[in-house]
């Protein structure tokens, strides 16, 4: 079992609609989760962290994180077809190495 | 800020040869670079991670004397890809961690793309 799981889609939307992303990890030690976001052959940038449980926003992303049920999720809200990317999960202990998910390709048609 | 910067973008080379890739960090200094390479449609893989002045770690089944790393001085790290073979043809991506950032959040390049004939 990978320690952090993703489908990789892809995700086809239409532009305006919410995006739901979703992660799980199996490692009870991990306490960032980030969100990278990473256009075709291109390196990741950083999109979100969050430490621990809770909910974080920033403009129309929304992370989540359910420490319970070892799930992540990243909200797009009104997406729009610059959003068509790879959206990639990490998750780390708090140490340097970092753990990807596998990413999802999202499509937003315009 | 938090700039990385990775030189070439894009290589070819013959089977057989050697192939060095840089990554700068161009306006931190870097605590720590890490080197990863992704396949077409996968994930990012960490190949090692080097700490300025020190041996690098490499990851489990990662030969290090194929994948020779470097790390100079505070903002310079490279990969040298000894003996390339078409199967070592892939996308290498490094990153930086910020010198004190609270939980070290890596900064990425733009990545090098590998391809050996």
């Amino acid at each position: 079992q990978k320690e952090v799981e993703q489908d990789p889609g892809p995700l086809s939307v239409p532009e305006g609609a919410i995006v739901s992303l979703n992660c799980t990890y199996s490692n009870s030690a991990f306490q960032y989760f980030m969100w990278y976001r990473q256009y075709s052959r291109k390196g990741p940038e950083l999109l979100m962290y969050t430490y621990s449980s809770g909910n974080k926003e920033d403009g129309r992303f929304t992370a989540q994180v359910d420490k319970s049920s070892k799930y992540i999720s990243l909200f797009i809200r009104d997406s729009q077809p610059s959003d068509s990317a790879t959206y990639l999960c990490a998750s780390t202990h708090g140490g340097n190495k970092l753990v990807f998910g596998a990413g999802t390709i999202l499509r937003v048609k315009s | 800020g938090a700039v990385v910067s990775q030189h070439p973008s894009w290589v070819i080379c013959k089977s057989g040869t050697s192939v060095k890739i840089e990554c700068r960090s161009l306006d931190f200094q870097a605590t720590t670079m890490f080197w990863y390479r992704q396949f077409p449609k996968q994930s990012l893989m960490l190949m090692a991670t080097s700490n300025e002045g020190s041996k690098a770690t490499y990851e489990q089944g990662v030969e290090k004397d194929k994948f020779l790393i470097n790390h100079a001085s505070l903002t310079l790290s490279t990969l040298t890809v000894t003996s390339a073979h078409p199967e070592d043809s892939s996308f290498y991506i490094c990153s930086a961690t910020l010198r004190g950032a609270s939980y070290n959040e890596q900064f990425f390049g733009p990545g090098t793309r590998l391809t050996v004939l």
